[in-house]
């Protein structure tokens, strides 16, 4: 089967300006995550879809950062204006599942979208 | 708030033998534990879950340990090979103060000798 599919592989911006980046889950996960991966430390969670409603979005900065999912399929995620801070890898990744209660959720990860912020 | 810690070291063994990687965690419930191998430029590959009541799980040279009690998960790469070579991230899949939330730990860096 397909896997997810992150694009652009890297980007790189000036301080302020915005970006977006685009992701395609494996067919038929209804739940897809974006992380934020900075060098040396573990994904964060920005924002979790189930279908196209939002589940969390607790760490997600609303400040800047976007995420949308209009179709339950496809998802964007945006940042406007960029920090410095923001330079991290994106990843997103999709599952069959929600949550725990109904089974295992096993992640399946894009490649990650490498975003360096000058 | 949870909490989950693997050893920020890199972790370097000699080529044959057995690696350990530590996952310790406080404030959670995880109904599942697993562990993902990540290597450079690459997103985590799903590698193996064990169960809030399973002890022990084995996937071919892989063996996972999980003790509620202790809150700590040990994985262990028998025979390690080059190959081996990556971060090992740990996850908690299941609740903490009520909400579900699926979290990564820092990584352990793995380096095999030949």
């Amino acid at each position: 089967e397909a896997g997810v599919a992150q694009s652009p592989r890297y980007k790189i911006i000036e301080k302020r300006q915005s970006v977006a980046f685009w992701c395609n889950p494996i067919s038929g996960h209804a739940t897809l995550y974006w992380y934020q991966q900075i060098l040396g430390q573990g994904p964060k969670l920005l924002i979790q879809f189930q279908n196209n409603g939002v589940v969390d979005d607790s760490q997600l900065p609303k400040d800047r950062f976007s995420a949308e999912r209009l179709k339950g399929v496809d998802s964007t995620l945006k940042i406007q204006p960029a920090k410095l801070e923001d330079s991290a890898v994106y990843l997103c990744a999709s599952s069959m599942g929600q949550t725990s209660l109904s089974g295992a959720n096993v992640l399946t990860f894009g490649a990650g979208s490498r975003l360096t912020v000058l | 708030s949870q909490k989950i810690e693997q050893n920020s070291e890199a972790l370097n063994i000699q080529e044959g033998k057995t690696a350990t990687l530590t996952c310790n965690y406080t404030n959670y419930s995880p109904a599942y534990l697993q562990w993902y191998r990540q290597d450079p430029g690459r997103g985590p590959v799903f590698l193996l879950l064990i169960r809030e009541n399973e002890k022990e799980k084995r996937k071919e040279r892989l063996k996972v340990t999980f003790d509620t009690t202790l809150k700590q998960s040990l994985f262990h790469i028998t025979a390690s090979q080059p190959a081996d070579s990556a971060t090992y991230l740990c996850a908690l899949d299941g609740t903490t103060s009520g909400t579900y939330k699926y979290i990564f730990g820092t990584g352990t860096r793995l380096k095999v000798l030949a």
